[in-house]
């Protein structure tokens, strides 16, 4: 049983789209992460939500907590072939984090 | 800036082998943990430790030990391999492993495959 239910699971897109990614569970976390993940790497921390609404902006990319602290969604504007990769939302409740399967976005130039 | 170092990049072992996986970090985090990735299945945690001398078990612990004897280390053993513990396997280190989390800093991971 996954905890972590992330929409969807692959998605090719061209270069200049805009693209949205879900991550959705029925538990309530403390914290949710969201991490970009390369071939032959370890995933890397992209950013950390805390409070339900909060919204957060890196660059290109906006990260929204739920209200109720049990989803999220990653909106990608303008994707780049940079933004190519696996990702992947986490949830912390207690002492655990809780991941997704991940979506594997590829940027076609 | 080494991070989260873990060793080796890659092992292949025999049915019945034991081994140990190797995770080092050195940024005084004292929440660690080990993790499994496999295809289709995301991330699934095998054991975690909250402080030197503190293990506890994840989703996936069975045919897995680990061990914290400093804050630094944190050794994941595999008692006797099977082909289903073929796998890629990260080491994770963050700040603060309860409540509200910094998140986590991952090794680049070890890729095993049991034959």
């Amino acid at each position: 049983t996954q905890l972590l239910e992330q929409s969807p699971q692959f998605l090719s897109i061209q270069e200049g789209e805009n693209l949205t990614v879900y991550c959705n569970s029925s538990s309530v976390f403390s914290s949710l992460q969201w991490y970009r993940q390369e071939p032959g790497e370890g995933p890397v921390l992209l950013v950390t939500v805390v409070t339900g609404g909060e919204v957060k902006k890196l660059k290109r990319l906006t990260f929204q907590f739920g209200d109720a602290r049990k989803d999220s969604s990653l909106h990608i504007t303008a994707a780049q072939t940079g933004d190519t990769g696996l990702y992947l939302c986490a949830g912390n409740t207690g002492n655990q984090f809780y991941f997704g399967t991940g979506t594997s976005l590829t940027v076609i130039p | 800036n080494a991070g989260v170092t873990q060793t080796p990049k890659f092992q292949v072992l025999k049915t019945g082998q034991s081994m140990t996986l190797q995770c080092a970090q050195d940024m005084n985090h004292e929440y660690m943990s080990w993790y499994r990735q496999d295809p289709g299945m995301g991330l699934r945690l095998i054991h975690y430790s909250v402080g030197a001398g503190i293990t506890d078990q994840g989703e996936v612990p069975n045919g897995y030990n680990v061990s914290r004897s400093t804050t630094e280390d944190f050794p994941l053993r595999l008692l006797s391999a099977a082909p289903s513990q073929t796998s890629v396997y990260f080491c994770a280190s963050s700040y603060r492993g309860t409540g509200v989390s910094d998140g986590y800093t991952f090794g680049s991971g070890t890729r095993l495959t049991v034959v």
